[in-house]
C-alpha cells in the first residue's frame, strides 16, 4: 500500500513564476490536508479538502494561492507569482476519516530565487 | 478557535537523561495524537490517545492523557541520539466534524 506521495520533492522557481505542487493520497483516504512549513518552525495547516470540495481554508493566504482536488487525479497546491516569502517546506497528509490519523508525504521543497 | 500550544518550542538535553514535554489545549478535546519529524523528513504518526487519564507506552516514550482531556504529555526515558527531532501533538476537537489543529512542536536536540 503506497504511502501519500507527492511531486516533485524539490522545486525551485523564479519571482513572479507559478508553483504547482501535487499530493496523491493514501489509496482509500479523500480527506486531504496541506501544510506550510518554514525553517525551523512548526506545521501552519493550509486547507482541508474532500474530493471537489473545500471543506477548510482558513490557513490559505488569500491571494495567489489556490487549492484542489478533483474527482479524479491528485490533489493541486497553486501558488501564483511567487515571491521569496514563499520559500517553504510544503506537506500534504491524507486521512481516510476527518480528524482520523494524517499521514504526511515527504513534502516538496520550494525555493524561489 | 481552538488552540493547541507546545512550550518550549526548543529543548537541549544530554544523552541518557529523561526528557518531558506537555501539550496544553484551550478546548476540550476528543482525542490527542503525536508526531516525530526527523531533521529533513516528513512528520510521523506516533500515537493516538482518546480516553481521559490514558497512558500508552511504547519502549521508551510514555504518552499520557490529562483526566480533563486537554492536556498531555510526552515522556521519553534515557534519551538517545536517535531521539533527536520535532515533536508535534495535534487535538481533535470534541465537537462534530472538528478538524485535527497541531501545536507548533518542540525540537528536541541531544547531545551525545
Amino acid at each position: 500500500n503506497a504511502g501519500v506521495m507527492q511531486n516533485p520533492r524539490h522545486l525551485v522557481r523564479r519571482r513572479g513564476q507559478e508553483a504547482r505542487l501535487r499530493c496523491s493520497p493514501m489509496k482509500g483516504h479523500s480527506h486531504v490536508y496541506w501544510y506550510r512549513q518554514l525553517p525551523e518552525e512548526g506545521l501552519k495547516f493550509m486547507v482541508y479538502l474532500q474530493k471537489e470540495n473545500i471543506i477548510d481554508e482558513s490557513g490559505m493566504p488569500k491571494e495567489r494561492f489556490s487549492a484542489e482536488f478533483p474527482k479524479e487525479g491528485p490533489s493541486i497546491l497553486r501558488i501564483q507569482q511567487v515571491v521569496r516569502g514563499d520559500s517553504a517546506a510544503y506537506f500534504c497528509a491524507s486521512s481516510r476519516l476527518v480528524a482520523d490519523t494524517q499521514y504526511f508525504g515527504p513534502g516538496t521543497r520550494l525555493t524561489v530565487l | 478557535g481552538q488552540q493547541v500550544m507546545q512550550i518550549p518550542q526548543y529543548q537541549h538535553v544530554q544523552e541518557g537523561e529523561d526528557f518531558t514535554t506537555y501539550c496544553n489545549s484551550s478546548t476540550t478535546l476528543s482525542n490527542i495524537q503525536w508526531y516525530k519529524q526527523r531533521p529533513g523528513g516528513h512528520p510521523v504518526f506516533l500515537i493516538q490517545l482518546v480516553k481521559s487519564g490514558e497512558v500508552k507506552k511504547q519502549k521508551r516514550l510514555t504518552f499520557q492523557f490529562g483526566e480533563a482531556k486537554k492536556n498531555s504529555s510526552l515522556h521519553i526515558t534515557a534519551t538517545q541520539t536517535t531521539d533527536v527531532g520535532t515533536y508535534f501533538c495535534a487535538g481533535e476537537g470534541a465537537g462534530a466534524n472538528s478538524k485535527l489543529t497541531f501545536g507548533k512542536g518542540i525540537t528536541l536536540s541531544v547531545r551525545p
